[in-house]
Protein backbone atom coordinates (compact mmCIF):
# COMPACT_ATOMS: atom_id res chain seq x y z
CA UNK A 1 0.00 0.00 0.00
CA UNK A 2 0.95 3.79 -0.94
CA UNK A 3 2.34 6.56 1.86
CA UNK A 4 0.34 8.67 -0.08
CA UNK A 5 -3.24 8.27 -0.62
CA UNK A 6 -5.47 9.62 -3.51
CA UNK A 7 -8.81 8.89 -4.38
CA UNK A 8 -9.64 6.76 -6.83
CA UNK A 9 -11.51 9.02 -9.51
CA UNK A 10 -12.82 12.51 -9.61
CA UNK A 11 -15.02 14.21 -12.09
CA UNK A 12 -15.58 17.82 -12.87
CA UNK A 13 -18.11 19.68 -15.35
CA UNK A 14 -16.44 21.39 -18.58
CA UNK A 15 -15.18 24.97 -17.27
CA UNK A 16 -15.05 24.23 -13.87
CA UNK A 17 -12.93 23.90 -10.91
CA UNK A 18 -11.67 20.33 -9.30
CA UNK A 19 -9.43 19.37 -6.64
CA UNK A 20 -7.85 16.40 -6.52
CA UNK A 21 -6.08 15.74 -3.17
CA UNK A 22 -2.97 13.70 -2.14
CA UNK A 23 -2.71 12.67 1.90
CA UNK A 24 0.23 11.61 3.55
CA UNK A 25 2.47 12.11 7.10
CA UNK A 26 5.57 12.47 5.03
CA UNK A 27 3.33 15.96 3.40
CA UNK A 28 3.60 17.90 6.76
CA UNK A 29 7.44 18.25 5.54
CA UNK A 30 8.04 17.85 1.80
CA UNK A 31 6.24 19.15 -1.25
CA UNK A 32 4.37 17.38 -3.39
CA UNK A 33 4.89 16.58 -6.93
CA UNK A 34 2.15 16.34 -9.59
CA UNK A 35 2.13 14.41 -12.74
CA UNK A 36 -0.77 13.82 -15.24
CA UNK A 37 -0.87 10.63 -17.37
CA UNK A 38 -2.67 10.16 -20.86
CA UNK A 39 -3.19 6.69 -21.94
CA UNK A 40 -0.10 5.16 -23.64
CA UNK A 41 2.28 8.24 -22.54
CA UNK A 42 4.95 8.66 -19.61
CA UNK A 43 3.81 11.13 -16.88
CA UNK A 44 3.83 14.71 -17.19
CA UNK A 45 4.98 16.82 -14.41
CA UNK A 46 2.58 19.78 -13.90
CA UNK A 47 3.85 21.24 -10.39
CA UNK A 48 6.78 21.00 -8.25
CA UNK A 49 7.98 22.55 -5.25
CA UNK A 50 5.44 24.84 -3.01
CA UNK A 51 3.41 25.90 -6.00
CA UNK A 52 5.84 25.65 -9.42
CA UNK A 53 4.64 25.31 -12.86
CA UNK A 54 7.33 23.94 -15.80
CA UNK A 55 6.94 25.70 -18.89
CA UNK A 56 4.08 24.88 -21.06
CA UNK A 57 2.16 23.89 -17.98
CA UNK A 58 -0.96 26.32 -18.47
CA UNK A 59 -1.68 28.48 -15.45
CA UNK A 60 -5.34 27.22 -14.81
CA UNK A 61 -3.05 24.56 -12.20
CA UNK A 62 -1.96 24.84 -9.44
CA UNK A 63 -0.49 23.11 -6.33
CA UNK A 64 -0.87 23.96 -2.59
CA UNK A 65 -0.70 22.50 0.49
CA UNK A 66 -1.95 21.91 4.18
CA UNK A 67 -0.93 19.61 6.90
CA UNK A 68 -0.72 15.88 5.68
CA UNK A 69 -2.73 16.64 2.39
CA UNK A 70 -1.31 18.24 -0.91
CA UNK A 71 -3.61 19.14 -3.16
CA UNK A 72 -3.70 19.85 -7.45
CA UNK A 73 -6.59 22.45 -8.58
CA UNK A 74 -7.56 22.98 -12.04
CA UNK A 75 -9.35 25.91 -12.21
CA UNK A 76 -11.42 25.92 -15.76
CA UNK A 77 -10.74 22.25 -16.29
CA UNK A 78 -10.95 21.16 -20.30
CA UNK A 79 -11.63 18.49 -22.29
CA UNK A 80 -7.68 18.03 -22.47
CA UNK A 81 -7.32 17.62 -18.53
CA UNK A 82 -9.01 13.87 -18.51
CA UNK A 83 -6.06 12.05 -17.46
CA UNK A 84 -4.25 9.93 -14.75
CA UNK A 85 -2.81 12.36 -12.07
CA UNK A 86 -0.14 11.40 -9.81
CA UNK A 87 1.42 12.50 -6.43
CA UNK A 88 4.91 12.04 -5.56
CA UNK A 89 6.96 12.99 -2.78
CA UNK A 90 8.97 11.45 -0.12
CA UNK A 91 8.10 8.34 2.06
CA UNK A 92 8.14 8.85 6.50
CA UNK A 93 11.72 7.85 6.31
CA UNK A 94 12.73 11.22 4.10
CA UNK A 95 15.63 8.67 1.77
CA UNK A 96 12.91 7.24 -0.65
CA UNK A 97 9.96 8.30 -3.26
CA UNK A 98 6.65 7.05 -3.34
CA UNK A 99 3.98 7.76 -5.46
CA UNK A 100 0.11 8.31 -4.69
CA UNK A 101 -2.41 5.66 -6.14
CA UNK A 102 -3.52 8.04 -8.71
CA UNK A 103 -6.74 9.79 -9.73
CA UNK A 104 -8.68 9.25 -12.38
CA UNK A 105 -10.27 12.38 -13.54
CA UNK A 106 -13.11 12.84 -15.95
CA UNK A 107 -14.27 15.58 -17.16
CA UNK A 108 -18.17 15.44 -18.21
CA UNK B 1 16.87 19.69 -25.91
CA UNK B 2 17.12 16.80 -22.96
CA UNK B 3 16.42 13.19 -24.42
CA UNK B 4 16.46 9.72 -22.37
CA UNK B 5 16.19 6.94 -25.16
CA UNK B 6 15.49 3.50 -23.85
CA UNK B 7 16.01 0.05 -24.89
CA UNK B 8 13.84 -2.14 -26.69
CA UNK B 9 11.06 -4.17 -25.54
CA UNK B 10 11.89 -7.53 -24.04
CA UNK B 11 10.03 -10.84 -23.12
CA UNK B 12 11.24 -12.89 -20.37
CA UNK B 13 11.16 -15.98 -18.65
CA UNK B 14 10.11 -16.24 -14.42
CA UNK B 15 13.52 -16.45 -13.21
CA UNK B 16 15.30 -14.63 -15.29
CA UNK B 17 16.75 -11.07 -15.32
CA UNK B 18 16.70 -8.08 -17.57
CA UNK B 19 18.11 -5.20 -18.22
CA UNK B 20 16.83 -2.02 -19.49
CA UNK B 21 18.89 1.19 -20.57
CA UNK B 22 18.32 4.82 -20.60
CA UNK B 23 20.67 6.66 -22.66
CA UNK B 24 20.74 10.44 -21.81
CA UNK B 25 21.36 13.40 -24.04
CA UNK B 26 21.23 17.38 -24.21
CA UNK B 27 22.38 17.88 -20.86
CA UNK B 28 25.55 17.36 -18.40
CA UNK B 29 25.20 13.36 -17.68
CA UNK B 30 26.69 13.79 -14.39
CA UNK B 31 24.77 16.50 -13.28
CA UNK B 32 21.41 15.44 -13.08
CA UNK B 33 20.06 11.98 -10.91
CA UNK B 34 18.19 9.28 -12.85
CA UNK B 35 15.09 7.88 -11.24
CA UNK B 36 13.57 4.07 -12.24
CA UNK B 37 10.05 4.02 -12.22
CA UNK B 38 7.47 1.44 -12.81
CA UNK B 39 4.15 0.75 -14.03
CA UNK B 40 2.14 -2.25 -14.18
CA UNK B 41 -0.94 -2.57 -16.84
CA UNK B 42 -3.93 -0.59 -15.71
CA UNK B 43 -1.65 -0.06 -12.49
CA UNK B 44 -0.48 2.91 -11.17
CA UNK B 45 3.06 4.19 -11.32
CA UNK B 46 5.73 2.78 -8.54
CA UNK B 47 9.28 4.48 -7.53
CA UNK B 48 12.18 1.96 -8.14
CA UNK B 49 15.15 3.61 -6.91
CA UNK B 50 17.54 6.41 -8.12
CA UNK B 51 21.26 6.61 -9.08
CA UNK B 52 23.82 9.68 -9.36
CA UNK B 53 25.75 9.04 -12.41
CA UNK B 54 28.10 11.26 -11.01
CA UNK B 55 30.13 8.73 -8.48
CA UNK B 56 27.05 6.10 -8.89
CA UNK B 57 25.38 5.60 -5.67
CA UNK B 58 22.23 4.49 -5.59
CA UNK B 59 18.80 4.54 -3.39
CA UNK B 60 16.41 1.39 -3.83
CA UNK B 61 13.18 1.03 -2.76
CA UNK B 62 12.31 -1.33 -0.12
CA UNK B 63 10.39 -3.26 -2.12
CA UNK B 64 13.55 -3.91 -4.57
CA UNK B 65 16.08 -4.15 -2.43
CA UNK B 66 18.42 -7.22 -3.26
CA UNK B 67 16.91 -7.84 -6.59
CA UNK B 68 17.68 -4.47 -8.93
CA UNK B 69 20.50 -3.13 -9.59
CA UNK B 70 21.24 0.33 -11.11
CA UNK B 71 24.68 1.57 -13.01
CA UNK B 72 26.32 4.27 -15.47
CA UNK B 73 28.51 4.41 -17.84
CA UNK B 74 29.88 7.75 -18.11
CA UNK B 75 31.77 7.33 -21.51
CA UNK B 76 28.45 6.40 -23.63
CA UNK B 77 25.73 8.51 -20.91
CA UNK B 78 23.72 5.32 -20.54
CA UNK B 79 22.32 4.01 -17.39
CA UNK B 80 21.17 0.42 -16.88
CA UNK B 81 18.67 -0.78 -14.36
CA UNK B 82 18.90 -4.69 -14.18
CA UNK B 83 15.93 -6.45 -12.09
CA UNK B 84 16.45 -9.80 -11.00
CA UNK B 85 14.81 -12.71 -10.31
CA UNK B 86 11.30 -12.02 -12.74
CA UNK B 87 7.97 -12.95 -11.82
CA UNK B 88 4.92 -12.06 -13.82
CA UNK B 89 4.08 -9.34 -11.16
CA UNK B 90 6.90 -7.71 -12.65
CA UNK B 91 5.63 -6.72 -16.23
CA UNK B 92 5.26 -4.09 -16.59
CA UNK B 93 6.70 -0.59 -18.45
CA UNK B 94 9.98 0.41 -16.99
CA UNK B 95 10.82 4.19 -17.50
CA UNK B 96 13.66 6.73 -16.87
CA UNK B 97 13.60 10.10 -15.59
CA UNK B 98 15.60 12.96 -14.21
CA UNK B 99 14.50 16.27 -12.83
CA UNK B 100 16.28 19.44 -13.49
CA UNK B 101 15.83 22.75 -10.96
CA UNK B 102 12.38 23.25 -13.34
CA UNK B 103 11.33 20.02 -14.92
CA UNK B 104 11.21 16.60 -15.49
CA UNK B 105 12.28 14.53 -18.81
CA UNK B 106 10.86 10.62 -18.87
CA UNK B 107 12.00 7.93 -21.21
CA UNK B 108 10.05 6.99 -23.88
CA UNK B 109 9.21 3.32 -21.55
CA UNK B 110 9.92 -0.22 -22.16
CA UNK B 111 7.83 -3.24 -21.89
CA UNK B 112 9.17 -5.89 -20.05
CA UNK B 113 6.84 -9.11 -20.16
CA UNK B 114 7.35 -11.93 -17.98
CA UNK B 115 5.70 -14.94 -19.13
CA UNK B 116 6.58 -18.81 -19.21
Amino acid sequence: SSELTQDPAVSVALGQTVRITCQGDSLRSYYATWYQQKPGQAPVLVIYGKNNRPSGIPDRFSGSSSGNTASLTITGAQAEDEADYYCNSRDSSGNHLVFGGGTKLTVL
Amino acid sequence: QVQLVQSGAEVKKPGASVKVSCKASGYSFSSLYMHWVRQAPGQGLEWMGIINPSGGSTTYAQKFQGRVTMTRDTSTSTVYMELNSLRSEDTAVYYCAVSSSSDDYWGQGTLVTVSS
